[in-house]
């Protein structure tokens, strides 16, 4: 069963706290993503990455980062939580070989 | 520049009517088709996608190229075919899986 497992369901931070979202997968897929999902707006995303240590800007990075030091590991980083990050992250990854991605069950982050 | 429509935010039909989520899209160049679902407290998890040109759970979405658009229906809707969907596309090679979501749609299936 293939699995992509988020570190946390919920989380609750405060404002101008630092913030990891951790996300593994055990599929030794090469893509790997971040999206934030909100009402209304469908999912966004955030950054992604293509390999070990390389990254790309997503459509909505501001405000975040991301580290993949381990190919089966890609974790999302709020350097400085705000409330406007209030949201549920989600993490996925694939081949990129014309087959489909798996999401994880999400992280529901709550910034106070 | 590449772009996601759902025009409905919510769609509520009885069971055994038929279903019709719309879709349409924007991309500057060939882009890959995809529904995805979201069932309460489950993960997101794909559908179909329009190269496989199968039904899943009475599911079809034909891509109509001309229109842009990419439409899910069902004949026959049941009430476990109530959840979120999601359409969604993505470009090809490098760009495979990076995806493009529209804003949803929930499906409401009343007994």
């Amino acid at each position: 069963d293939v699995k992509v497992t988020q570190s946390s369901r919920y989380l609750v931070k405060r404002t101008g706290e630092k913030v990891f979202l951790e996300c593994v997968q055990d599929m030794d897929h090469e893509n790997m993503f971040w999206y934030r999902q909100d009402p209304g707006l469908g999912l966004r995303l955030i950054y992604f990455s293509y390999d070990v240590k390389m990254k790309e800007k997503g459509d909505i990075p501001e405000g975040y980062s991301v580290s993949r030091e381990k190919k089966e590991r890609f974790s999302l980083i709020l350097e400085s939580a705000s409330t406007n990050q209030t949201s549920m992250y989600l993490c996925a990854s694939g081949t990129g070989q014309n087959t489909e991605a798996f999401f994880g069950q999400g992280t529901r982050l709550t910034v106070v | 520049a590449q772009r996601v429509t759902q025009p409905e935010k919510l769609l509520s039909v009885f069971k055994g009517a038929p279903v019709e989520l719309k879709c349409n899209y924007s991309y500057s160049g060939s882009p890959e088709l995809f529904w995805y679902v979201q069932y309460s407290r489950q993960r997101l998890q794909l559908l179909l996608r329009h190269i496989s040109r199968e039904s899943i759970k009475g599911f079809t979405a034909d891509l109509n190229k001309g229109e842009t658009s990419f439409h899910l229906k069902k004949p026959f809707a049941q009430e476990e075919d109530s959840a979120m969907y999601y359409c969604a596309l993505s470009g090809r090679g490098r760009n495979f899986n990076k995806f493009y979501f529209g804003s949803g749609t929930k499906l409401n299936v009343k007994p």
